[in-house]
């Protein structure tokens, strides 16, 4: 079975300081990678995705991320955050490898356990 | 755009009661999903339906049930609610074609206390 590992449960960083949130995934063939931020009493809302091409990625409120194969990783950047990024940050894996189920739809997604970050002023 | 509407947003049950938790999402989606949040734990999978008519186990399946009334809604049961039980459930969907269809949109959770 699909594995995701965010190795740090919480990342403090100062205001307009740089940011990364680490990401890895247990080897498989082919892959589809996310990152879902979570607001404070809010549901799941897509920050970025890689489904194939280009392994930097670009999101929503400046976040970028890069795929790397040889490595399983899908880490997580900002040059410069800001007070409101404040929040849960969840990696999610789909493994294009799993046994399609019966309806031809997804399956469902493989999530690693969560990164607080902690915008500090 | 409603997107996945959940409810009720708040509920406390006693040892043993039963309930049913609501989800409808207006995108067409072909694929539905219901997930539990709990501290330190990420989100992790109970069921899903790739499609309408169809239900399958997900990673934390046992004591709950599940029915997918309709393309638009997929409900959640506890038929006898356990302080295990005590999560937020998340609700989600995703769209039917090839690619897209692995980008799951959710609601906003619904959070159980179980006493």
């Amino acid at each position: 079975a699909q594995s995701v590992t965010q190795l740090d449960s919480q990342v403090p960083v100062f205001e307009e300081a740089p940011v990364e949130l680490r990401c890895n995934y247990s080897s498989s063939v082919s892959v589809y990678l996310f990152w879902y931020v979570q607001y404070p009493n809010q549901g799941l809302q897509l920050l970025l995705k890689y489904l194939s091409g280009s392994t930097l990625v670009k999101g929503i409120n400046g976040f970028e991320a890069e795929f790397n194969k040889s490595q399983t990783s899908f880490h997580l950047r900002k040059p410069s955050v800001h007070i409101s990024d404040t929040a849960e940050y969840f990696c999610a894996v789909s493994d294009l490898c799993r046994r399609p189920s019966r309806g031809g739809g997804a399956d469902g997604l493989t999530f690693g356990k969560g990164t607080h970050l902690i915008i500090q002023p | 755009n409603a997107g996945v509407t959940q409810t009720p947003k708040f509920q406390v049950l006693k040892t043993g009661q039963s309930m049913t938790l609501q989800c409808a999402q207006d995108m067409n989606h072909n694929s539905m999903y219901w997930y539990r949040q709990d501290p330190g734990m990420g989100l992790r999978l109970i069921y899903y339906s790739a499609s309408e008519g169809t239900t399958d186990k997900g990673e934390v399946p046992n004591g709950y049930n599940v029915s997918r009334l309709n393309k638009r809604e997929f409900s959640l049961r506890l038929e006898s609610a356990a302080p295990s039980q005590t999560s937020v459930y998340f609700c989600a969907s995703s769209p039917p074609d090839p690619v897209a269809k692995n980008i799951q949109y959710f609601g906003a959770g619904t959070r159980l206390s179980v006493l």
